[in-house]
């Protein structure tokens, strides 16, 4: 089965520039979502087909895809960005980063 | 506006039966394909199985660990996504989403519900 490795946690100083990775064998060739979930909240989808953003997605959020890695960015990082973030490519799920905002 | 209200989650007893419900609004479930991906207290998330849409045949789908146990099913009058677990082990327990797939944007799991718990616990 398909594997997606994230790191399980990032952090961040409000105003800075966050990456989160997510591994997997060729990652690039196929697209890739992102997730943002709070706590006692449901996830809610930032980023679909690499670096595509939903309607009401701030444009602070970013994706991209490459080789065997894909990263989601946020510029500006803002407090309320702490959150929970999963990477998604087939029916797999990264395990998930614990982004820290302080 | 896409609106996904899960309901009939509880407590269970190991090798018992729930089944969980889905109620959408702001489009039909017929014409959708829809997934469930659970999420087991403090851990990650984790698809469980998908239904396709009508149009694309209506074949469902499931990961290993619940094939065989779990089944996906909808009811176009009631506009509402099922999910009927059997033989369910303690390992089942989490929250269970509902999801859409590519009603809102052309993404599996664009808009997800709220989610029920589902304890399974002698």
């Amino acid at each position: 089965s398909y594997e997606l490795t994230q790191p399980p946690s990032v952090s961040v100083s409000p105003g800075q520039t966050a990456s989160i990775t997510c591994s997997g064998e060729k990652l690039g060739d196929i697209y890739v979502c992102w997730f943002q979930q709070k706590p006692g909240q449901s996830p809610v989808l930032v980023i679909y087909e690499d670096s595509k953003r939903p309607s009401g997605i701030p444009e602070r959020f970013s994706g991209s895809s490459s080789g065997n890695t894909a990263t989601l960015t946020i510029s500006g990082t803002q407090v309320m960005d702490e959150a929970d973030y999963y990477c998604q490519a087939w029916d797999t799920f990264g395990g998930g980063t614990k982004l820290t905002v302080l | 506006e896409v609106q996904l209200v899960e309901s009939g989650g509880g407590l269970v007893k190991p090798g018992g039966s729930l089944r969980l419900s889905c109620a959408a609004s702001g489009f039909t479930v017929s014409d959708a394909s829809m997934s469930w991906v659970r999420q087991a207290p403090g851990k990650g998330l984790e698809w469980v199985g998908r239904i396709k849409s009508k149009t694309g045949g209506g074949t469902t789908y499931y990961a290993a660990p619940v094939k065989g146990r779990f089944t996906i099913s909808r009811d176009g009058s009631k506009n509402t996504l099922y999910l009927q677990m059997n033989s369910l082990k303690t390992e089942d327990t989490a929250v269970y989403y509902c999801t859409t797939d590519q009603v809102v944007v052309p993404a599996d799991f664009d808009y997800w519900g709220q989610g029920t718990l589902v304890t399974v616990s002698s």
